[in-house]
């Protein structure tokens, strides 16, 4: 079955990009997301790329998919302290008959003054 | 974003008792709920995906009759911890998709605390 992995840890100082990356092993993934947790919280849908995109970008937010190499990266630029949280890649794929969502470990997030 | 909402977002109950959570759809109709059980700082395990009248696919090791899964209607899902014990002690939550977009969305969770 798919297999989705990511960084656990990534510290970035306030105002730098980071980038956090996340790789899969299924293909036939459909499209590819990133939720971001914060403590306590429920998932927010941060943005998801279709998998014959090759990049997608949302204000802030970047994301790159090398679909041959099965590499998802999500560049978030000008990071502030409210960005500190866990972030959650998860590949979407058929499975048992049905759309799931197969997510990774989740990067903690810290950001710095 | 879509807002799925869930209810209680925090509850104790003393072991052997059951508890039931809801997810609801506030804003779409949600053909497909799923639910999740997450630990301390670990990532989602998905425990069933449910569709609208029909009966929810457990993911494997899940005990169905453990864990009942109801999806009546199109905003509407429920679970129900049946006997729970302090093992069931976990943060739950819920995720909605409309079927027809790719998008889906989160509950805030609950915290279930099994004494």
């Amino acid at each position: 079955g798919e297999d989705v992995e990511q960084s656990l840890f990534l510290s970035v100082r306030e105002g730098d990009s980071s980038v956090i990356n996340c790789t899969y092993t299924d293909s036939s993934s459909t499209y590819l997301y990133w939720y971001k947790q914060e403590p306590g919280a429920g998932l927010q849908l941060l943005t998801y790329i279709f998998s014959n995109m090759d990049m997608k970008q949302d204000q802030r937010l970047t994301v790159l998919l090398n679909k041959k190499d099965k590499h998802l990266s999500l560049r978030i630029a000008d990071t502030q302290t409210g960005d500190s949280a866990i972030y959650f890649c998860a590949a979407k794929g058929l499975s048992g008959g049905y759309n799931k969502l197969i997510f990774g470990a989740g990067t903690r997030l810290a950001v710095h003054p | 974003g879509a807002v799925v909402s869930q209810h209680p977002s925090r509850v104790i109950c003393k072991s052997g008792t059951s508890v039931k959570i809801e997810c609801r759809s506030l804003d779409f109709q949600a053909t497909t709920m799923f639910w999740y059980r997450q630990f301390p700082k670990q990532s989602l395990m998905l425990m069933a995906t449910s569709n609208e009248g029909s009966k929810a696919t457990y993911e494997q090791g899940v005990e169905k009759d453990k864990f009942l899964i109801n999806h009546a209607s199109l905003t509407l899902s429920t679970l129900t911890v049946t006997s729970a014990h302090p093992e069931d002690s976990s943060f739950y939550i819920c995720s909605a998709g409309d079927g027809a977009n790719p998008e889906q969305y989160f509950g805030p969770g609950t915290r279930l605390t099994v004494t």
